[in-house]
């Protein structure tokens, strides 16, 4: 069974930069065939799709959040990594990290979610 | 942008009723349209994919149809279980987009 977790900072201040790792365990990011995904969801709002990566590095970033947002991975530590720069309170949610399957349609396993809130 | 929209925002049911809950997009995706259900505090669950797939381990009173625009969820049954916000989601072109979400309360 595929499990994903969330790893970070609660707080950031605005301005800086907004720092996550997702920590897969029960499957290899390194085996292939699978996009590890970023998605976050505003205080009482809908879900946002922030991108993708493949274990090879391709990435795929939602334009409105492209000029800030990088997504990497570790494949030695099974993990990927979220970083979104130049944070404001716009940017307080919470963010899963989930897998996105193989056929790149859907996301089939989720972290619990960890909120993040941008606040000086 | 793809805009995915959800109709009803909410609906009130009683347990063993019959739901249908609607998403349209604002053009044509195919199939690429899966249904997820979200309980407070709890991260989205995938219930059905590719319009119409049925995800393991999910109850066979959940199923999609459609294709291009316009899509449904049904919930043939209600259980307590199922009272809880529903998100459609379009993965035919990037960015993968969300509709906004439609609350199932309880009558």
């Amino acid at each position: 069974q595929v499990q994903l977790q969330e790893s970070g900072p609660g707080l950031v201040k605005p301005s800086q930069t907004l720092s996550l790792t997702c920590t897969v365990s029960g499957g290899s990011i390194s085996s292939g065939g699978y996009y590890w995904s970023w998605i976050r969801q505003h205080p009482g709002k809908g879900l946002e799709w922030i991108g993708y990566i493949y274990y090879s590095g391709s990435t795929y970033y939602n334009p409105s959040l492209k000029s800030r947002v990088t997504i990497s991975v570790d494949t030695s530590k099974n993990q990927f990594s979220l970083k979104l720069s130049s944070v404001t309170a716009a940017d307080t949610a919470v963010y899963y990290c989930a897998r996105t399957t193989a056929r790149r349609d859907s996301l089939d396993y989720w972290g619990q979610g960890t909120l993040v809130t941008v606040s000086s | 942008d793809i805009q995915m929209t959800q109709s009803p925002s909410s609906v009130s049911a009683s347990v063993g009723d019959r739901v249908t809950i609607t998403c349209r997009a604002s053009q044509g995706i195919s199939s690429w349209l899966a249904w997820y259900q979200q309980k407070p505090g709890k991260a989205p669950k995938l219930l059905i994919y590719a319009a119409s797939s049925l995800q393991s381990g999910v109850p066979s009173r959940f199923s999609g149809s459609g294709s291009g625009t316009d899509f449904t969820l049904t919930i043939s049954s209600l259980q307590p279980e199922d009272f809880a916000t529903y998100y459609c989601q379009q993965a035919n072109s990037f960015p993968h987009t969300f509709g906004q979400g439609t609350k199932l309360e309880i009558k």
